[in-house]
C-alpha cells in the first residue's frame, strides 16, 4: 500500500542553523500539507500546497519558514534559522483531489530538536 | 474557525474493557479523520468518516455530521491501543485539517 515517507526520522541542530525537512507523499496526489506537534500539544496545521503553489497557510508559518516541490517526488520544508521553540514533531500529509475525497494520508514525521 | 473538543481528555482501562471516545466539532464539516499516535510519535490512519459509521476489527466510528459529533468505539481493549487518540476535522475536501486535543488512553494488563 503507498505511503508517506519522511526523511530524517530524528534532527538535532543548533538554534540558528537551516534545516530542511523531506517527504515524498503518495505518488498520484496533489494536495501536500506540513503540520507540527510540540511535544504534549495537539498538531497544528503549518502549511498546504497544489499546484506549485502555497494555497493556505497558518500565522504559525512565517517568513523564516518555506516549502518546495523541487522535482516530482519531494516535499520539502526549510527552517531558514532554528529557534529553541520549533523544537517539535513535524509532519508531512497528502490527499488525491477527485471527487472531493479529502481524506490525508500522514508520514511518520520527522522529530526536531534545537539546542 | 472550526473548534473541535475530544472528550474525556484522559481514560484509564483494564484490559478487555471498552471504551467510547467523543468528538464535538462546532462547524458543519466535509472530512473527519480518526488517529491513533502510538509511543513511538506516528500518526496512525483509523477512519476516514465524515459521516456514517465504520468497522475495522475491534474499533469502530460512528460520525452524526447533522449533530456535530463522532464517536470512536474500541471493544475488548488490549495494551497496544495504549496512546492518545485524535479527532481532526475538515470544512471541505482539501483544506487543512483541525485538530481536537485528543484522549490519552491507557489500557492495564
Amino acid at each position: 500500500e503507498p505511503e508517506v515517507t519522511q526523511t530524517p526520522s530524528h534532527q538535532v541542530t543548533q538554534m540558528g542553523q537551516e534545516v530542511i525537512l523531506r517527504c515524498v507523499p503518495i505518488s498520484n496526489h496533489l494536495y501536500f500539507y506540513w503540520y507540527r506537534q510540540i511535544l504534549g500539544q495537539k498538531v497544528e496545521f503549518l502549511v498546504s500546497f497544489y499546484n506549485n503553489e502555497i494555497s493556505e497557510k497558518s500565522e504559525i508559518f512565517d517568513d523564516q519558514f518555506s516549502v518546495e516541490r523541487p522535482d516530482g517526488s519531494n516535499f520539502t520544508l526549510k527552517i531558514r534559522s532554528t529557534k529553541l521553540e520549533d523544537s517539535a514533531m513535524y509532519f508531512c500529509a497528502s490527499s488525491p483531489s477527485s471527487g472531493g475525497e479529502g481524506e490525508q494520508f500522514f508520514g511518520p514525521g520527522t522529530r526536531l530538536t534545537v539546542l | 474557525g472550526i473548534q473541535v473538543e475530544q472528550s474525556p481528555p484522559d481514560l484509564i482501562l483494564q484490559e478487555g474493557a471498552n471504551s467510547t471516545l467523543r468528538c464535538n466539532f462546532s462547524d458543519s464539516v466535509n472530512n473527519l479523520q480518526w488517529f491513533h499516535q502510538n509511543p513511538w510519535g506516528q500518526l496512525i490512519n483509523l477512519f476516514y468518516i465524515p459521516s456514517g459509521t465504520k468497522q475495522n476489527g475491534r474499533l469502530s466510528a460512528t460520525t452524526v455530521a447533522t449533530e456535530r459529533y463522532s464517536l470512536l468505539y474500541i471493544s475488548s481493549s488490549q495494551t497496544t491501543d495504549s496512546g492518545v487518540y485524535f479527532c481532526a476535522v475538515g470544512d471541505s475536501g482539501n483544506t487543512p485539517l483541525v485538530f481536537g486535543k485528543g484522549t490519552r488512553l491507557s489500557v492495564i494488563a
